[in-house]
Protein backbone atom coordinates (compact mmCIF):
# COMPACT_ATOMS: atom_id res chain seq x y z
CA UNK A 1 0.00 0.00 0.00
CA UNK A 2 1.15 3.68 -0.94
CA UNK A 3 1.88 5.40 2.31
CA UNK A 4 3.67 8.20 4.36
CA UNK A 5 4.66 6.49 7.77
CA UNK A 6 5.11 8.73 10.19
CA UNK A 7 6.90 7.66 13.99
CA UNK A 8 5.74 7.90 16.67
CA UNK A 9 2.22 8.85 16.50
CA UNK A 10 2.47 10.24 20.38
CA UNK A 11 5.42 11.87 22.23
CA UNK A 12 5.35 13.23 25.69
CA UNK A 13 9.04 14.78 26.28
CA UNK A 14 10.61 17.61 28.35
CA UNK A 15 12.09 20.85 27.36
CA UNK A 16 15.67 20.45 25.68
CA UNK A 17 15.60 16.98 25.11
CA UNK A 18 16.62 16.04 21.20
CA UNK A 19 13.95 14.34 19.54
CA UNK A 20 13.19 12.50 16.08
CA UNK A 21 10.56 12.33 14.57
CA UNK A 22 11.07 9.88 11.56
CA UNK A 23 8.96 9.61 8.10
CA UNK A 24 9.21 7.03 5.19
CA UNK A 25 7.22 6.90 2.01
CA UNK A 26 7.70 3.47 -0.50
CA UNK A 27 6.12 5.70 -3.20
CA UNK A 28 9.92 6.49 -4.87
CA UNK A 29 8.62 10.20 -4.13
CA UNK A 30 10.56 13.20 -5.14
CA UNK A 31 9.70 15.74 -2.75
CA UNK A 32 8.82 15.28 0.88
CA UNK A 33 7.80 18.10 3.74
CA UNK A 34 6.99 18.64 6.98
CA UNK A 35 3.97 20.62 8.64
CA UNK A 36 3.00 21.41 11.84
CA UNK A 37 -0.66 21.88 12.54
CA UNK A 38 -1.77 24.14 15.09
CA UNK A 39 -5.37 25.30 16.17
CA UNK A 40 -6.89 28.17 14.42
CA UNK A 41 -3.47 28.62 12.00
CA UNK A 42 -4.05 25.49 9.98
CA UNK A 43 -0.90 23.60 8.45
CA UNK A 44 1.88 25.71 7.91
CA UNK A 45 5.26 24.26 6.12
CA UNK A 46 8.32 23.64 8.37
CA UNK A 47 10.87 22.59 5.55
CA UNK A 48 10.80 20.84 2.48
CA UNK A 49 13.36 18.35 0.36
CA UNK A 50 13.00 18.02 -3.23
CA UNK A 51 15.09 15.55 -3.97
CA UNK A 52 18.42 13.51 -1.89
CA UNK A 53 20.68 16.42 -0.33
CA UNK A 54 18.26 18.99 -0.80
CA UNK A 55 16.58 20.93 1.74
CA UNK A 56 15.09 24.36 2.90
CA UNK A 57 13.06 26.27 4.59
CA UNK A 58 9.60 26.81 5.11
CA UNK A 59 7.39 29.31 6.60
CA UNK A 60 7.81 28.10 10.58
CA UNK A 61 12.19 26.42 10.36
CA UNK A 62 13.08 27.83 14.06
CA UNK A 63 13.94 25.45 16.11
CA UNK A 64 13.84 22.38 13.51
CA UNK A 65 16.28 20.72 11.22
CA UNK A 66 15.65 18.25 8.77
CA UNK A 67 17.96 15.53 6.87
CA UNK A 68 17.70 14.03 3.50
CA UNK A 69 19.84 11.09 2.71
CA UNK A 70 18.05 8.48 1.43
CA UNK A 71 14.67 8.99 -0.85
CA UNK A 72 11.93 7.58 0.87
CA UNK A 73 13.03 9.00 4.49
CA UNK A 74 12.54 12.50 5.94
CA UNK A 75 13.44 12.91 9.94
CA UNK A 76 12.54 16.03 11.69
CA UNK A 77 14.85 16.56 14.22
CA UNK A 78 14.22 19.06 17.60
CA UNK A 79 17.73 19.24 18.76
CA UNK A 80 15.99 21.32 21.98
CA UNK A 81 13.01 21.37 22.35
CA UNK A 82 10.27 23.84 23.87
CA UNK A 83 6.71 24.14 24.85
CA UNK A 84 6.25 26.33 21.66
CA UNK A 85 6.81 23.16 19.86
CA UNK A 86 4.17 21.47 21.11
CA UNK A 87 1.99 20.36 17.82
CA UNK A 88 0.27 18.35 15.57
CA UNK A 89 3.21 17.31 12.57
CA UNK A 90 2.59 15.98 9.70
CA UNK A 91 4.39 14.65 6.68
CA UNK A 92 4.10 14.88 3.24
CA UNK A 93 5.05 13.39 -0.28
CA UNK A 94 4.67 14.06 -4.08
CA UNK A 95 6.11 12.88 -6.98
CA UNK A 96 7.78 15.73 -8.00
CA UNK A 97 8.01 18.91 -7.36
CA UNK A 98 5.69 20.10 -9.95
CA UNK A 99 3.27 18.03 -8.46
CA UNK A 100 0.76 18.70 -5.71
CA UNK A 101 -0.43 15.59 -5.12
CA UNK A 102 0.60 15.16 -1.28
CA UNK A 103 0.04 12.13 0.38
CA UNK A 104 0.34 13.08 3.57
CA UNK A 105 1.12 10.81 6.98
CA UNK A 106 -1.29 9.86 9.81
CA UNK A 107 0.13 12.65 11.85
CA UNK A 108 2.77 13.51 15.36
CA UNK A 109 0.88 14.40 18.27
CA UNK A 110 4.15 15.95 20.27
CA UNK A 111 4.24 17.44 23.38
CA UNK A 112 6.88 19.27 25.05
CA UNK A 113 6.63 19.67 29.03
CA UNK B 1 2.37 36.34 -0.50
CA UNK B 2 -0.41 33.47 -0.96
CA UNK B 3 -3.01 33.32 1.49
CA UNK B 4 -6.31 31.32 2.31
CA UNK B 5 -9.18 32.54 4.48
CA UNK B 6 -12.24 30.15 5.41
CA UNK B 7 -13.65 32.50 7.43
CA UNK B 8 -16.32 29.87 9.08
CA UNK B 9 -14.43 28.58 12.54
CA UNK B 10 -17.54 26.01 13.13
CA UNK B 11 -20.52 24.84 10.95
CA UNK B 12 -23.55 22.81 12.29
CA UNK B 13 -25.55 21.07 9.62
CA UNK B 14 -28.54 18.53 10.13
CA UNK B 15 -27.64 15.16 8.55
CA UNK B 16 -29.69 15.33 4.82
CA UNK B 17 -29.21 19.06 5.22
CA UNK B 18 -26.86 20.59 2.23
CA UNK B 19 -23.41 22.17 2.78
CA UNK B 20 -21.52 24.86 1.98
CA UNK B 21 -18.03 26.19 3.01
CA UNK B 22 -16.22 28.96 2.35
CA UNK B 23 -13.01 29.66 0.99
CA UNK B 24 -11.40 32.82 -0.33
CA UNK B 25 -7.52 32.65 -1.61
CA UNK B 26 -5.59 35.50 -2.20
CA UNK B 27 -2.49 34.73 -5.11
CA UNK B 28 -1.31 36.68 -7.98
CA UNK B 29 -1.55 34.08 -11.07
CA UNK B 30 -3.77 31.26 -11.93
CA UNK B 31 -4.03 29.07 -8.29
CA UNK B 32 -4.14 25.41 -8.30
CA UNK B 33 -6.64 25.08 -5.14
CA UNK B 34 -7.10 21.85 -3.04
CA UNK B 35 -9.80 20.51 -0.30
CA UNK B 36 -8.57 18.18 2.16
CA UNK B 37 -10.48 17.02 4.90
CA UNK B 38 -9.01 15.22 8.27
CA UNK B 39 -11.16 13.27 10.43
CA UNK B 40 -10.67 13.11 14.09
CA UNK B 41 -7.12 11.51 14.69
CA UNK B 42 -6.27 11.01 10.92
CA UNK B 43 -4.03 12.74 8.53
CA UNK B 44 -5.23 15.08 5.81
CA UNK B 45 -7.10 13.33 2.50
CA UNK B 46 -7.76 14.99 -0.74
CA UNK B 47 -11.26 15.72 -1.61
CA UNK B 48 -10.75 17.75 -4.67
CA UNK B 49 -8.26 19.86 -6.52
CA UNK B 50 -8.71 21.99 -9.56
CA UNK B 51 -5.84 22.90 -11.94
CA UNK B 52 -7.67 24.62 -14.59
CA UNK B 53 -10.22 23.98 -17.48
CA UNK B 54 -14.17 23.37 -15.82
CA UNK B 55 -14.62 25.29 -13.03
CA UNK B 56 -16.90 23.53 -11.50
CA UNK B 57 -15.24 20.23 -9.65
CA UNK B 58 -16.07 16.94 -8.59
CA UNK B 59 -14.24 15.40 -5.81
CA UNK B 60 -14.71 11.83 -3.44
CA UNK B 61 -17.43 11.44 -1.32
CA UNK B 62 -20.33 13.62 -2.76
CA UNK B 63 -18.13 16.87 -2.50
CA UNK B 64 -17.86 19.33 -5.08
CA UNK B 65 -16.46 22.79 -5.50
CA UNK B 66 -16.51 25.93 -7.64
CA UNK B 67 -13.64 28.17 -8.45
CA UNK B 68 -14.71 31.92 -9.18
CA UNK B 69 -11.80 33.82 -10.21
CA UNK B 70 -13.97 36.97 -9.80
CA UNK B 71 -14.73 36.61 -6.20
CA UNK B 72 -11.28 34.78 -5.52
CA UNK B 73 -13.50 31.81 -3.99
CA UNK B 74 -13.05 28.05 -4.02
CA UNK B 75 -16.37 27.13 -1.76
CA UNK B 76 -16.96 23.50 -1.29
CA UNK B 77 -20.31 22.04 -1.33
CA UNK B 78 -22.27 18.53 -0.59
CA UNK B 79 -26.09 18.34 -1.37
CA UNK B 80 -26.70 16.15 1.23
CA UNK B 81 -24.56 15.89 3.86
CA UNK B 82 -24.20 12.42 6.57
CA UNK B 83 -23.08 12.04 9.80
CA UNK B 84 -19.92 10.65 8.72
CA UNK B 85 -18.77 14.03 7.06
CA UNK B 86 -18.10 15.24 10.56
CA UNK B 87 -14.44 16.19 10.41
CA UNK B 88 -12.73 19.42 9.41
CA UNK B 89 -12.26 20.69 6.68
CA UNK B 90 -9.15 22.23 4.86
CA UNK B 91 -8.62 24.52 2.00
CA UNK B 92 -5.48 24.99 0.08
CA UNK B 93 -4.15 26.89 -2.58
CA UNK B 94 -0.23 25.60 -4.19
CA UNK B 95 2.30 28.40 -3.95
CA UNK B 96 5.80 28.86 -5.42
CA UNK B 97 8.16 25.80 -4.47
CA UNK B 98 5.51 23.02 -4.22
CA UNK B 99 4.88 24.77 -0.89
CA UNK B 100 0.66 24.50 0.02
CA UNK B 101 -0.71 27.43 1.79
CA UNK B 102 -3.46 26.42 4.29
CA UNK B 103 -6.53 28.18 5.40
CA UNK B 104 -7.28 28.00 8.92
CA UNK B 105 -9.76 25.29 9.16
CA UNK B 106 -13.39 25.10 9.36
CA UNK B 107 -14.89 22.39 11.88
CA UNK B 108 -17.99 20.37 10.67
CA UNK B 109 -20.64 19.40 12.85
CA UNK B 110 -23.30 17.38 11.81
CA UNK B 111 -26.70 17.14 14.06
CA UNK B 112 -29.06 14.21 13.63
Amino acid sequence: EAQVTQNPRYLITVTGKKLTVTCSQNMNHEYMSWYRQDPGLGLRQIYYSMNVEVTDKGDVPEGYKVSRKEKRNFPLILESPSPNQTSLYFCASSLSRQNYGYTFGSGTRLTVV
Amino acid sequence: AQSVTQPDIHITVSEGASLELRCNYSYGATPYLFWYVQSPGQGLQLLLKYFSGDTLVQGIKGFEAEFKRSQSSFNLRKPSVHWSDAAEYFCAVGASGNKLVFGAGTILRVKS
